[in-house]
């Protein structure tokens, strides 16, 4: 398998200009989670899906970041418009849970993560 | 807050010797991972151990957990030189009416030939 597969892997863009982020994760894992590290605030949990179904957003810091999962191959998190505060690495991490939200998280598998700046 | 705190927060030792990170967190658990992140590169995990385990091995490896003072640790046995990276502890507990699994700050682990 290719494991999680995220793009673009750097992106550079100005304040005020939209970003999206894509996913794409082990196929047969049914949980997708966005994290996001700055050396700051280290790795935050933004959002995580269960089943395509967005379980958990409470970590998605404000309105202008968004996140969808149309079917189970493909999520995206995107941030309109974009200040320069967002500049961080986001990781898409997926799993296999067996018991469903609100049950033990297993192992996370991670891609190479979407290193953005905004200038 | 779950989550968990690293100790140290650099740790710089030769090749051969081990290294011992520590780990320590705040709420009751699910189970505790640790996992592994090369520089500019994503994480991968290493180990998880479920809270009603004490001690568990992989290779190299080995982890400790003491649910009674909320602390693990992660034991890396004759390193080398390839064991540079930062170690990262994450705590799968309840939070906020979801499971979720938080991770701590990080341990930057420099093995020098």
């Amino acid at each position: 398998d290719a494991g999680v597969i995220q793009s673009p892997r750097h992106e550079v863009t100005e304040m005020g200009q939209e970003v999206t982020l894509r996913c794409k994760p082990i196929s047969g894992h049914n949980s997708l989670f966005w994290y996001r590290q700055t050396m700051m605030r280290g790795l935050e949990l933004l959002i995580y899906f269960n089943n395509n179904v967005p379980i958990d957003d409470s970590g998605m810091p404000e309105d202008r970041f968004s996140a969808k999962m149309p079917n189970a191959s493909f999520s995206t998190l995107k941030i309109q418009p974009s200040e320069p505060r967002d500049s961080a690495v986001y990781f898409c991490a997926s799993s296999l849970s067996l018991a469903g939200p609100g049950t033990a998280t297993g192992e996370l598998f991670f891609g190479e993560g979407s290193r953005l700046t905004v200038l | 807050s779950q989550q968990g705190e690293e100790d140290p927060q650099a740790l710089s030792i030769q090749e051969g010797e081990n290294a011992t990170m520590n780990c320590s967190y705040k709420t009751s658990i699910n189970n505790l991972q640790w996992y592994r992140q090369n520089s500019g590169r994503g994480l991968v995990h290493l180990i998880l151990i479920r809270s009603n385990e004490r001690e568990k091995h992989s290779g190299r490896l080995r982890v400790t957990l003491d649910t009674s003072k909320k602390s693990s640790s992660l034991l890396i046995t004759a390193s080398r030189a390839a064991d540079t990276a930062s170690y990262f502890c994450a705590t799968d507990g309840f939070s906020g009416g979801y499971n979720k699994l938080i991770f701590g700050a990080g341990t930057r682990l420099a093995v020098h030939p």
